[in-house]
């Protein structure tokens, strides 16, 4: 059963520039959620789509955004790129919306110069 | 202060030693407790879950939760080189609510 996988793995972006990662999650998983990982910060939550519906949002500016498809694919855009967004960006998915069994991909390593 | 506290470490080990891994959190609305280990450059992988107090193993890992002092722990027992990770642990209040995330342990276990 293939895993969670997100594209590209990285990427280097200038300031001001946008950006947009996608997300397959595990077949049959519904659920799609979104982190910002940093060294200083830790695992902060984006959103959650579920049947292409955002269901959570956690508190990040109006410059993130997401959506999801049809197949569950999930896709997050960045818009107006700020040095602080240099993160690791994680899409975990999960049968439904709540599961606490969530499973992680390994992530896009975005770095904005 | 964060709703959920995790000492960063890192915590250095030699192999065979018994490992013990906290958290502590501020809200009494969790009541599911999961544990996840993340290798450098890859995702967190869910270890364990657990539901309210109590314990929980597998195999060499050890889940403990004691929701009156709001404290969980991991324990590691036999720890090897390959258990060298950063261990994050999340907590959620079930139905719809999303996972809160502590900062992760950064554990290396020496030969």
């Amino acid at each position: 059963k293939a895993g969670v996988t997100q594209t590209p793995r990285y990427l280097i972006k200038t300031r001001g520039q946008q950006v947009t990662l996608s997300c397959s999650p595990i077949s049959g998983h519904r659920s799609v959620s979104w982190y910002q990982q940093t060294p200083g910060q830790g695992l902060q939550f984006l959103f959650e789509y579920f049947s292409e519906t955002q269901r959570n949002k956690g508190n990040f500016p109006g410059r993130f955004s997401g959506r999801q498809f049809s197949n569950s694919r999930s896709e997050m855009n960045v818009s107006t790129l700020e040095l602080g967004d240099s993160a690791l960006y994680l899409c975990a998915s999960s049968l439904t919306t709540g599961d606490t069994e969530a499973f992680f991909g390994q992530g896009t390593r975005l770095t904005v110069v | 202060q964060k709703e959920v506290e995790q000492d960063p470490g890192p915590l250095s080990v030699p192999e065979g030693a018994i490992v013990s891994l906290n958290c502590t959190y501020s809200n009494s609305a969790f009541q599911y407790f999961m544990w996840y280990r993340q290798y450098s450059r890859k995702g967190p992988e869910l270890l364990m879950y657990t539901y309210s107090s109590g314990n929980k193993e597998d195999g060499r890992f050890t889940a403990q939760v004691d929701k009156s002092s709001k404290y969980i722990s991991l324990f590691i027992r036999d720890s090897q080189p390959s258990d060298s990770a950063t261990y994050l642990c999340a907590m959620s209040r079930g139905g719809s609510y999303i996972p809160t995330f502590g900062r992760g342990t950064s554990l290396i276990v020496h030969p």
